[in-house]
């Protein structure tokens, strides 16, 4: 399984750009690189993959670089509900499709 | 609103004890996969179905099992609970190759 590192924590201030980096250099070329979040204890919620394009959602911007080994996701503009856990994930591309998490970015959103 | 639906949301319970934790998936949804998260733990993956047949297993105990029924619904079974099994268990669903959507969890504790 690929594997993905992540920052431990950051923060931004509230109404700027929140830019969260992740390393997946061991991608394979068909893996997807997927986002989710988890708000406290909640169950976590998903925000947008991509493979190898940029792709825009209402929720973020997810950026690769074109050798794919590594990747950005950009909140436009953080409030204060987006303090999470955010999780980077490359997917698993076997029968299953699971998701493996790892330790996550919290990212702390600062009035 | 994930359209996940996990049931009971807490759960208190003896060690020793047999719970069973319900999830009905999002409409269309084959595929069920089940997490456990431990208390500043990440999400460890448990075990997911699809169509009914296990698809994929990860770090589950041999006193742990589940099972998804014809009507897609899944169960997971916890049976000689510890104290070191409390914990939230999060359900995700998905149809076979698309996001994966997640329930608000079930808070176990086990006292």
């Amino acid at each position: 399984d690929a594997k993905t590192t992540q920052p431990t924590s950051m923060d931004c201030a509230e109404g700027r750009a929140a830019n969260l980096p992740c390393n997946h250099s061991t991608i394979s070329g068909n893996e997807y690189v997927y986002w989710y979040r988890q708000i406290h204890s909640q169950g976590p919620q998903y925000i947008i993959h991509g493979l190898k394009n940029n792709e825009t959602n209402e929720m973020a911007s997810l950026i690769i670089t074109e050798d794919r080994k590594s990747s950005t996701l950009i909140l436009p503009h953080a409030t204060l509900r987006d303090t999470a856990v955010y999780y980077c994930i490359v997917r698993v591309r076997d029968s299953s499709y699971k998701l493996i998490f790892g330790s996550g970015t919290r990212l702390l959103v600062r009035p | 609103d994930s359209g996940v639906t996990q049931t009971p949301k807490h759960l208190i319970t003896a060690t020793g004890q047999r719970v069973t934790l319900r999830c009905s998936p999002r409409s269309g949804d084959l595929s069920v996969y089940w997490y456990q998260q431990s208390l500043d733990q990440g999400l460890q993956f448990l075990i997911q179905y699809y169509n009914g047949e296990e698809r994929a297993k990860g770090n589950i105990l041999e006193r742990f099992s589940a099972q998804q029924f014809p009507d897609l619904h899944s169960e997971l079974n916890l049976s000689s609970l510890e104290l070191g099994d409390s914990a939230l268990y999060f359900c995700a669903s998905s149809v076979k190759t698309g996001e994966a959507f997640f329930g608000q969890g079930t808070r176990l504790t086990v006292v």
